[in-house]
């Protein structure tokens, strides 16, 4: 069954500190995405990909780089955490054609002290 | 904001009734996505709706879009509780470019 995980599944980080989060997707899908979600909010985009090497900013980029190393992942990173970033993080996939589908990941509940 | 009046509301209901979630936003959108999201989960698509229909219908479920007042809405026919979840929509505004609401948390009481 096709999938996109992610990991870890929850992290606690001190301010300051580097984070990576980890996203893989068996869909064979083009296009890949970075959402974080806070408490009482809906999904707010931070990056995207539409093919491997290249990334895209989305709507809230400050604070966030983005990785897409090959088709199957791609990551977020955090290269100075801060109190602000703490949040659910979810990846997605998609075929990228219109009125596609997001399949989305479990989640990465992301703490930072 | 793409958003209008809607979003964050907690909806509670019993068993067997029938309830409705409403969506308004503020840009022209080719397409109203709804997801549900259960408890720990991520976000799952539930029904789509595109410019040029009026109304879907999915087993239970039924999307609205009136693009002339730029809302949307879902309906749960006699709800049940493995209905309870939180229920987003989205907008697709251009190639790729997705806007999630806040969403209307759902409880179905037994």
């Amino acid at each position: 069954e096709a999938a996109v995980t992610q990991s870890p599944r929850s992290k606690v980080a001190v301010t300051g500190g580097k984070v990576t989060l980890s996203c893989h997707q068996t869909n064979n899908h083009d296009y890949m995405y970075w959402y974080r979600q806070d408490t009482g909010h809906g999904l707010r985009l931070i990056h995207y990909s539409y093919v491997a090497d290249s990334t895209e900013k989305g709507d809230i980029p400050d604070g966030y780089k983005a990785s897409r190393p090959s088709q199957e992942n791609f990551s977020l990173i955090l290269e100075l955490a801060s109190l602000s970033q703490t949040a659910v993080y979810f990846c997605a996939s998609s075929e990228g054609q219109a009125y596609a589908e997001q399949f989305f990941g479990p989640g990465t509940r992301l703490t930072v002290l | 904001s793409q958003w209008g009046e809607e979003n964050l509301q907690a909806l509670s209901i019993q068993e067997g009734e029938d309830v409705t979630m409403n969506c308004s936003y503020k840009t022209y959108t080719t397409v109203v996505h709804w997801y549900r999201q259960d408890s720990g989960r991520g976000p799952a698509l539930i029904i789509l709706i595109r410019s040029n229909e009026r109304e879907k219908r999915s087993g239970r479920l039924r999307a609205t879009l009136d693009t002339s007042s730029q809302s949307s809405s879902l309906s749960i026919t006699a709800a049940q509780c493995e209905d309870t979840a939180v229920y987003f929509c989205a907008t697709e505004t251009g190639y790729q470019n997705f806007y999630f609401g806040k969403g209307t948390s759902l409880t179905v009481i037994p």
